[in-house]
């Protein structure tokens, strides 16, 4: 069965410093992985995703993550955190050619910012 | 204008009652979804439905049933309403399969007393 982890319930970052929202997953072949936000009382928006190809990826607002086969991981990270960028991070997983339905999505990171 | 709507916003019920959530896209597309997000803000999804498939998560009761009178809509009906269905409901909708295309409303939060 798929899985993934998001290991910390809330990272603390100073603006201007670099930071990692870490994600593991478990799944059987090649995984499709995800990264959305969630700003207060908003749904769910789309950062980023890895399917296939280089595993450094990049996404919007200058998030980017890497894909790390060996370690089963998909951590997000920006070279220099922003204030704005405070929010609810959710790492998600899905099976190769499976439906959308199969979608697994961690617990989700908070993000905080600090000035 | 608004992508993916949803209403009511806010809905506190009692225990027993039936209740319906509603959903509009206006996007064009043919894949729309109900997400639920609970206290500890796990989202799981619950159903994806196109126009020639509905697929249920497996995991959510028989309570819940959606209902789609057209291709922007998927309204979400809650039968029996009981205290662990508080949570917030996202809806959602992609073209196709294209789950990194999604749109997700802005949630409807519901408790249930």
């Amino acid at each position: 069965a798929q899985s993934v982890a998001q290991p910390e319930d809330q990272v603390n970052v100073a603006e201007g410093n670099p930071l990692t929202v870490k994600c593991t997953y478990s799944v059987s072949g090649n995984p499709y992985l995800f990264w959305y936000v969630q700003y207060p009382n908003r749904g769910l928006q789309f950062l980023l995703k890895y399917i296939t190809g280089d595993n450094l990826v990049k996404g919007s607002y200058g998030f980017e993550a890497e894909f790390n086969k060996s370690q089963t991981s998909f951590h997000l990270k920006k070279p220099s955190a922003l204030v704005s960028d405070s929010a609810l991070y959710f790492c998600a997983v899905r099976a190769p050619y499976s439906s959308a339905s199969k979608i697994i999505f961690g617990s989700g990171t908070r993000l905080s910012i600090r000035p | 204008d608004t992508a993916v709507s949803q209403t009511p916003k806010y809905l506190v019920t009692q225990m027993g009652n039936d209740k319906s959530i509603k959903c509009e896209q206006n996007l064009g597309h043919d894949t729309m979804y109900w997400y639920k997000q609970d206290s500890k803000k796990f989202l799981k999804i619950m159903f994806s439905y196109n126009n020639k498939e509905l697929i249920i998560n497996e995991t959510v009761p028989n309570r819940f049933s959606p209902k789609s009178p057209d291709k922007a809509h998927l309204n979400l009906h809650i039968n029996s309403l009981e205290l662990g269905d508080s949570a917030v409901y996202f809806c959602a909708s992609s073209p196709g399969d294209r789950v990194d295309e999604q749109y997700f409303g802005p949630g409807t939060r519901l408790t249930v007393t």
